[in-house]
């Protein structure tokens, strides 16, 4: 069965510090790969995607994420984390035929000022 | 930008009654709409596939009696929670998949 993986369930950072947030997926077939945020009190907000090309993605507010396939890996990357970067971080991987969202439980970002 | 609208935001009703949450894509057609449910520990479950004009798809363990799931127009998808109970108290989700992927705001449903 397809699923996804993230190994962090929770992570706590000082300000300015470097941000690796893993997710690995089992499906070995062509994937869409999503990187979603959802701040304090607000609705899901998508941070990054990758479907095809540079397996290299930018996405916003200075998060990136690469693409490994031999790895299955889909890791969510900033350099510099700050204060309102505070949020859970879901990885969801869209596989196969169907279409639908495979997720993550997701990762617990604090970030202390 | 395309988005989808869902609401209400925030629900709060008694046990045993009914709770209607619409989603709505606003300037394109959602031929599939997806229902998600967040639980209390964050894990976002899929509870259902919407598909327009046709039954929609369940997901295992997701009791097709209680949750309703209608596709009535290419543009309305509407999920019902019904006899609803405080072990039913979570965060719902709708989105549209695929290259067009959308999400809705979400509804917070509390069954006290």
């Amino acid at each position: 069965a397809q699923s996804v993986s993230q190994h962090n369930h929770h992570v706590i950072l000082s300000e300015a510090a470097s941000l690796e947030l893993g997710c690995n997926y089992s499906y070995g077939g062509t994937v869409n790969l999503f990187w979603y945020v959802q701040y304090p009190g607000q609705h899901l907000q998508l941070l990054l995607k990758y479907f095809s090309g540079d397996p290299l993605v930018k996405g916003i507010k200075g998060f990136e994420a690469e693409f490994i396939k031999s790895k299955f890996s889909f890791n969510l990357r900033k350099p510099s984390v700050q204060w309102s970067d505070t949020a859970e971080y879901f990885c969801a991987v869209n596989a196969g035929n169907n279409r639908k969202l495979i997720w993550g439980l997701g990762t617990s970002l604090a970030v202390n000022p | 930008g395309a988005v989808v609208s869902q609401h209400p935001s925030r629900v709060i009703c008694k046990s045993g009654t009914s709770v209607k949450i619409e989603c709505r894509s606003l300037d394109f057609q959602a031929t599939t709409m997806f229902w998600y449910r967040q639980f209390p520990k964050k894990s976002l479950m899929l509870m259902a596939t919407s598909n327009e004009g046709s039954k929609a798809t369940y997901e295992q363990g997701v009791e097709k009696d209680k949750f309703l799931i209608n596709h009535a127009s290419l543009t309305l998808s509407t999920l019902t929670v019904t006899s609803a109970h405080p072990e039913d108290s979570s965060f719902y989700i709708c989105s549209t998949t695929g290259e067009k992927l959308f999400f809705g705001s979400g509804t917070q449903l509390s069954v006290l």
